[in-house]
């Protein structure tokens, strides 16, 4: 596709259920990233993919948080038993990869709310 | 650790004032240091990177690792300028930190 695409744009759950949020990178992008973006607050690092190596998930803020990638493409970041601090705009971004200078290039997010 | 700063949250300037947008960093290395940009119902975008030593709509950046800074500066606020600014921090690993962001607000 033409940029990164993410799915749904917006998701209104009820605290305690788990959701599901996708991100399609841009094709060839071997890098991709997840950020959260609470209210009035900066980007939050939350995993990073690089390839088929292991991510780095040191920016999850608890066990209720889980992302997969499939190969270089489809990215899922999963968050179960959702929480009111849950509630935020999740982004997606993509670069082509490790040791080569590309921009990330972001999608724009989805907003989850969480009641 | 690896942290970038922006300590300011909103920033309003005049239209025709300077600007400067502050970024501090701590990296135990040499970063990559970037400015990303937020305009009004917009992706965030690549505004410009320490390497290029490049002017991008009039902004530039200058790394200080003396200061470990990355101050974005324009000499002439625009209205256009009026934007979200984050820096951004690109670690060895090839992890991407960002900063809180600083709302720019161009005044007329």
């Amino acid at each position: 596709g033409a940029g990164v695409s993410q799915s749904p744009s917006n998701k209104v759950t009820e605290k305690g259920k788990d959701v599901e949020l996708r991100c399609d990178p841009i094709s060839g992008h071997t890098a991709l990233y997840w950020y959260r973006q609470r209210l009035g607050q900066g980007l939050e690092f939350l995993i990073y993919f690089q390839g088929n190596s292991a991510p780095d998930k040191s920016g999850l803020p608890s066990d209720r948080f889980s992302a997969e990638r499939t190969g270089e493409s489809v990215s899922t970041l999963t968050i179960q038993r959702t929480q009111q601090e849950d509630s935020a705009v999740y982004l997606c971004a993509s670069h082509r990869g490790q040791g080569l200078f590309s921009p990330l290039h972001f999608g724009n997010g989805t907003r989850l709310t969480v009641t | 650790a690896q942290r970038v700063t922006q300590p300011e949250k909103l920033l309003s300037v005049f239209k025709g004032a300077p600007v400067e947008l502050k970024c501090n960093y701590s990296y135990s290395g040499s970063p990559e240091l970037f400015w990303y940009v937020q305009y009004s119902r917009q992706r965030l975008q690549l505004l410009l990177r320490h390497i290029s030593r490049e002017s991008i709509k009039g902004f530039t950046a200058d790394l200080n690792k003396g200061e470990t800074s990355f101050h974005l500066k324009k000499p002439f606020a625009q209205e256009e300028d009026s934007a979200m600014y984050y820096c951004a921090l690109r670690a060895r690993d090839d992890k991407i930190i960002f900063g809180k962001g600083t709302r720019l607000h161009i005044l007329p």
